[in-house]
């Protein structure tokens, strides 16, 4: 089955600093990668998402990019505020959310 | 639209017993999928129900189980508890199974 890799387990940035985290799968088969930002006790929520038809999409300070050769995709978060303090889930799947395989997540702490 | 409800929000059993998670899914999606996250295990798939089938199943017990009714409402049943069954259960639904998943705020079982 899918086997999804992501680090860092945590990350901590200065407000205003970049931050990327990165993620690997393992079936060449996937073709859908969301990213979900997970506030304490609270649901999931989808920040952005990519298909493997796509190398790259952008939404504001949120960036995806995706290597299928290397089986590798990176969010990439800018200009980073206090607010985008959350654990951040990677995932693979194939058709689109039929059944997705997570990432361990990443605990982004942004320092004021 | 009236997001992905789940009832109850938080529940505690005692070993042994079995218990009955509800999944309402935002108004006209299909799919429902239920995920267990846990510290230790992360976000992991149990299974996935599209018009009343189950479609995809991940690799837990068979003490795990689902369904899904006519009106797109799921629900899952854990029989036997045991405490490591202790977990966020989360559900997600999607139009058909090939688009984004919304997550649901989750039920919170504690297995005493």
């Amino acid at each position: 089955g899918e086997n999804v890799e992501q680090h860092p387990s945590t990350l901590s940035v200065q407000e205003g600093d970049s931050a990327v985290i990165k993620c690997t799968y393992s079936d060449s088969a996937s073709n859908y990668f969301p990213w979900y930002k997970q506030e304490l006790g609270k649901r999931p929520q989808l920040i952005i998402d990519i298909r493997s038809n796509v190398g790259e999409k952008k939404d504001q300070r949120i960036a995806v990019t995706l290597n299928k050769t290397a089986k590798h995709f990176s969010l990439h978060i800018t200009e980073t505020q206090p607010e985008d303090s959350a654990v951040y889930f990677c995932a693979a799947g194939r058709n689109a959310g039929n059944m997705l395989t997570f990432g361990g997540g990443t605990r982004l702490m942004v320092k004021p | 639209k009236a997001g992905v409800t789940q009832t109850p929000r938080y529940l505690i059993k005692t070993r042994g017993q079995q218990v009955t998670l509800s999944c309402s899914p935002i108004s006209g999606h299909r799919s429902v999928s239920w995920y267990q996250q846990t510290p230790g295990q992360g976000l992991q798939f149990l299974f996935e129900y599209f018009s009343e089938t189950q479609r995809n199943k991940g690799n837990f017990p068979g003490r795990f189980s689902g369904r899904q009714f006519s009106n797109s409402r799921s629900e899952m049943n854990v029989s036997t508890l045991e405490l490591g069954d202790s977990a966020l259960y989360l559900c997600a639904s999607s139009s058909s199974g090939a688009d984004t998943q919304y997550f649901g705020p989750g039920t919170r079982l504690t297995v005493l």
